[in-house]
């Protein structure tokens, strides 16, 4: 199956600063990402479809301004969280995967904000 | 948009036994159906996946059975092994890749 990274796999910051998290396709290219957040022991929740050159698509209730998507190329996707808040602690999972086959996951970063 | 529900939120079986997981659909133009299994703090791992033009597949102990006129899948997980905990969430797509997934259901398997 298909490869993707993801970095850091791990950050703690302070309320009030911005964190960004960055996803890659290792072995193929992705001209659609998808970015999920995860609560403990709660399903996946789909944020955003990030699309390579141009704006990413964000599911109702995501607030776009505060979670900035870039894909600026065909294997990297990154997601910014902005002016993070402790309620913005959470596991973020970006996602690839070729069109015509099944999604892979990249290994998730967990995000807490003191 | 598509609305998946997934049953049960938790199950408990012995090891050896069998387990089963189902899943209902709303969007009747999805036509792929994965499942995925995921351990603590770890990435889902796709384990199968059915496409709506098969009513059934199997891979070893692990089998996916599809209705598309229910709009239900289930998997089913036979000779249930302690390593088979975790927990599964089902997914749905209509292509694209943008899938909507269940809630999950966190498997146990006592030894």
């Amino acid at each position: 199956g298909a490869v993707v990274s993801q970095h850091p796999s791990r950050v703690i910051c302070k309320s009030g600063t911005s964190v960004k998290i960055e996803c890659r396709s290792l072995d193929f290219q992705a001209t659609t990402m998808f970015w999920y957040r995860q609560f403990p022991k709660k399903s996946l929740m789909l944020m955003a479809t990030s699309n390579e050159g141009s704006k990413a698509t964000y599911e109702q209730g995501v607030e776009k301004d505060k979670f900035l998507i870039n894909h600026a190329s065909l294997t990297l996707s990154t997601l910014t969280v902005t002016s993070a808040h402790p309620e913005d602690s959470s596991f973020y999972i970006c996602s690839g995967g070729n069109p015509t086959d099944t999604q892979y996951f990249g290994p998730g970063t967990r995000l807490t904000v003191l | 948009g598509e609305n998946v529900e997934q049953h049960p939120s938790t199950l408990s079986v012995q090891e050896g036994d069998s387990a089963v997981i189902k899943c209902t659909y709303s969007d009747s133009a999805s036509n792929y159906f994965p499942w995925y299994k995921q351990e603590l703090g770890k990435r889902p791992q796709l384990i199968i996946d059915i496409r709506s033009n098969v009513g059934e597949k199997k891979d070893q102990r692990i089998a996916v059975t599809l209705n598309k006129t229910a709009k239900h899948f289930s998997l089913h997980i036979t000779e249930t092994q302690p390593e088979d905990s975790a927990v599964y969430f089902c997914a749905a797509s209509r292509g694209g890749n943008q899938f909507y997934f269940g809630t999950g259901t966190s498997l146990t398997v006592i030894p």
